[in-house]
């Protein structure tokens, strides 16, 4: 079984300051993790993903997460916050034993005040 | 460009009709899936396939079937729409590596309202 937890529902920031979004994961195998960033009525984007022994990960628009399998966590990250970030994060798993199923975490809305 | 298609972006529908939501990707990935979003409840799987004619049920597959004839399509088809399927629909793809997940690429969502 796997599943997801994202321990914030919503994250309220000033922009220029950082951003921290945090995951916890349980998995029984070697999951695959990923980051995916929602704006409002529109599709899903992947920003990062975890795939290999790397354990930081560097995505998209300065956004980055680290793997960390003793604390079972991928939380994201960003030095300075935008405007344009404000949006709803989901943090997602999945491994080769859970077959074609993504678990996602419950998603946290991040707001960024000018 | 490469991805993900979804057809319709909109739809209403009376309860009792039956209608196929299309999904097509260019992209020869093997495993497709639909996926339901609601409100507070994040993402949940309704179908997914590993490849041409091989479909399973996921999380929450009732009232909804699915077939696989070609790599590219994908196509969800409610039977019969009762008000409990509004949501907002998401087909993905995705290959797999030996180990890893390559990463999930997601149409843009066919926004559904049974009346």
């Amino acid at each position: 079984a796997q599943s997801v937890t994202q321990l914030d529902s919503h994250v309220s920031v000033s922009e220029g300051t950082p951003v921290l979004l945090r995951c916890n994961y349980s998995s029984s195998y070697s999951p695959s993790l990923f980051w995916y960033v929602q704006h409002p009525n529109k599709g899903l984007q992947l920003l990062l993903k975890y795939t290999s022994a790397a354990t930081l990960v560097k995505g998209i628009n300065g956004f980055e997460a680290e793997f960390k399998k003793s604390e079972t966590s991928f939380h994201l990250t960003k030095p300075s916050a935008h405007m344009s970030d404000a949006a709803e994060y989901f943090c997602v798993v999945t491994s080769n034993n859970a077959g074609n199923m993504l678990t996602f975490g419950g998603g946290t809305r991040l707001m960024v005040k000018p | 460009n490469a991805g993900v298609t979804q057809t319709p972006k909109f739809q209403v529908l009376k309860t009792g009709q039956s209608m196929t939501l299309q999904c097509a990707q260019d992209m020869n990935h093997e495993y497709m899936s639909w996926y339901r979003q609601d409100p507070g409840m994040g993402l949940r799987l309704i179908h997914y396939s590993v490849g041409a004619g091989i479909t399973d049920q996921g999380e929450v597959p009732n009232g909804y079937n699915v077939s696989r004839s070609t790599t590219e399509d994908f196509p969800l088809r409610l039977l019969s729409a009762a008000p409990s399927q509004t949501s907002v629909y998401f087909c993905a793809s995705s290959t797999w590596g030996r180990r890893y997940n390559y990463g999930y690429t997601f149409g843009s969502g066919t926004r559904l309202t049974v009346v």
